[in-house]
């Protein structure tokens, strides 16, 4: 157990639509990573939040939306969702979002879009 | 696994064996190195890390070793046992930049 929870397990909804996942840290943990994995994409980096503020961004569409609150639990938003949203999504945690620090991850969220 | 996509490079390895997992990285200014596992249905779980001031590092049962020169990283499993079967990938970072980035995955089975 990597002390990392995401909620819900599995979601699935339909296109146009609009889900938050949720994740909570670490205890300790400062900072928040959320990446999506597809099965031709691997691991993508979306977001980085550290204690509140946005520290980094990847490949996040306009469409997807997080933030990180003052009890470092944080939402990733998508809206407006389309089939090639399904993917898994993961949150991961770190003491400070330093880059020489490892991740620890959650057991993701699988997303489906019908 | 999910990450199963057709260019995913495979390894099978007989139980009790030693495995091997390479990784190459992309990045001469990347200082820091992770190996991660990611069973079936699971999130990556970190297995052992190691920065660039360092050619080896031991963990339990792993091994990851780096060359620098060659920007190649490998992961050795002694005595592979069947819950060793997983998608192994590495990942590297640097100081100033916040993000790992992860390699696509080597899925390794071992054979009972």
């Amino acid at each position: 157990d990597s002390g990392v929870t995401q909620t819900p397990k599995h979601l699935i909804t339909a296109t146009g639509q609009r889900v938050t996942l949720r994740c909570s840290p670490r205890s300790g943990d400062l900072s928040v990573y959320w990446y999506q994995q597809s099965l031709d994409q691997g691991l993508q980096f979306l977001i980085q939040y550290y204690n509140g503020e946005e520290r980094a961004k990847g490949n996040i569409l306009e469409r997807f939306s997080a933030q990180q609150f003052p009890d470092l639990h944080s939402e990733l938003n998508l809206s407006s969702l389309e089939l090639g949203d399904s993917a898994l999504y993961f949150c991961a945690s770190s003491v400070t979002g330093a880059s020489n620090q490892p991740q620890h991850f959650g057991d993701g969220t699988r997303l489906s879009i019908l | 696994g999910e990450n199963v996509g057709l260019h995913l490079p495979t390894l099978s390895v007989q139980e009790g064996d030693n495995s091997i997992i390479n990784c190459a990285y992309s990045n001469s200014a990347s200082d820091y190195f992770i190996w991660y596992k990611q069973e079936s249905g699971k999130g990556p779980q970190f297995i052992i890390d190691i920065r660039s001031n360092m050619d080896k590092r031991q963990g339990q049962r792993v091994t990851v070793l780096l060359n620098k020169t060659v920007k190649h990283l490998s992961l050795q499993i002694a005595a592979t046992q069947p819950g060793d079967s997983a998608v192994y990938f590495c990942a590297e970072g640097f100081f100033g930049n916040e993000k790992l980035t992860f390699g696509t995955g080597t899925r390794l089975t071992i054979i009972p």
